[in-house]
């Protein structure tokens, strides 16, 4: 059965760093595009980034792009999130989606990411 | 980017009713539009995709409609299991985004 787990998360200063990663299990990773989300505490979903099977085609939020980075290790089934330069509206449950054609159709559990001084 | 704006933002309503989400969009979207429920707590699942096909495994109460800008998502007869918050979310252009949500609540 497909599985999505996420780690990583933690409390992190403003301005630091942190990498999420997400293990996935049960189908052809490559063969899929897979996508981050998030949502703030209380609020609504938000549509991070996300990137094909080869990792050659990658689409950020505008308001994310050069802060955060997606990757992928196709070898290792494996999703990335590189967050730099963390601000404390980042603060979210960070989620990774298996996402064949835009939409998530398996989701993980998610790993919170508090940014807080 | 396109707006998603749902409507209602809260809905309360009883067990054995039927209830109808919508998910308007400020352009258009085709068809290209999916339906989550998310409980708290919890991932959200996947309901509808294609604006009216229905998830692998969703029970076939819920069902979808609608193109261009305008969509639903309809409840034909509200379960216990079905009280969770409702998200629509268009998947034509990126970046792909979501409604605010709508709360169903026990009447």
């Amino acid at each position: 059965q497909v599985q999505l787990v996420e780690s990583g998360g933690g409390l992190v200063r403003p301005g630091g760093s942190l990498r999420l990663s997400c293990a996935a299990s049960g189908f052809a990773f490559s063969d899929y595009y897979m996508g981050w989300i998030r949502q703030a505490p209380g609020k609504g979903l938000e549509w991070v980034s996300y990137i094909d099977g080869t990792g050659r085609i990658i689409y950020y939020t505008d308001s994310l792009k050069g802060r955060f980075t997606i990757s992928r290790d196709n070898a290792k089934n494996s999703l990335y999130l590189q967050m730099n330069s963390l601000r404390a509206e980042d603060t979210a449950v960070y989620s990774c989606a298996r996402a064949p054609r835009g939409f998530g159709d398996y989701w993980g559990q998610g790993t919170l990411v508090t940014v807080s001084s | 980017d396109i707006q998603m704006t749902q409507s209602p933002s809260t809905l309360s309503a009883s067990v054995r009713d039927r209830v109808t989400i919508t998910c308007r969009a400020s352009q258009s979207i085709s068809s290209w539009l999916a339906w989550y429920q998310q409980k708290p707590g919890k991932a959200p699942k996947l309901l509808i995709y294609d604006a009216s096909s229905l998830e692998s495994g969703v029970p076939s109460r819920f069902s979808g409609s609608g193109s261009g800008t305008e969509f639903t998502l309809t409840i034909s007869s509200l379960q216990p299991d079905d009280f969770a918050t409702y998200y629509c979310q268009q998947y034509n252009t990126y970046p792909y985004t979501f409604g605010q949500g709508t709360k169903l609540e026990i009447k």
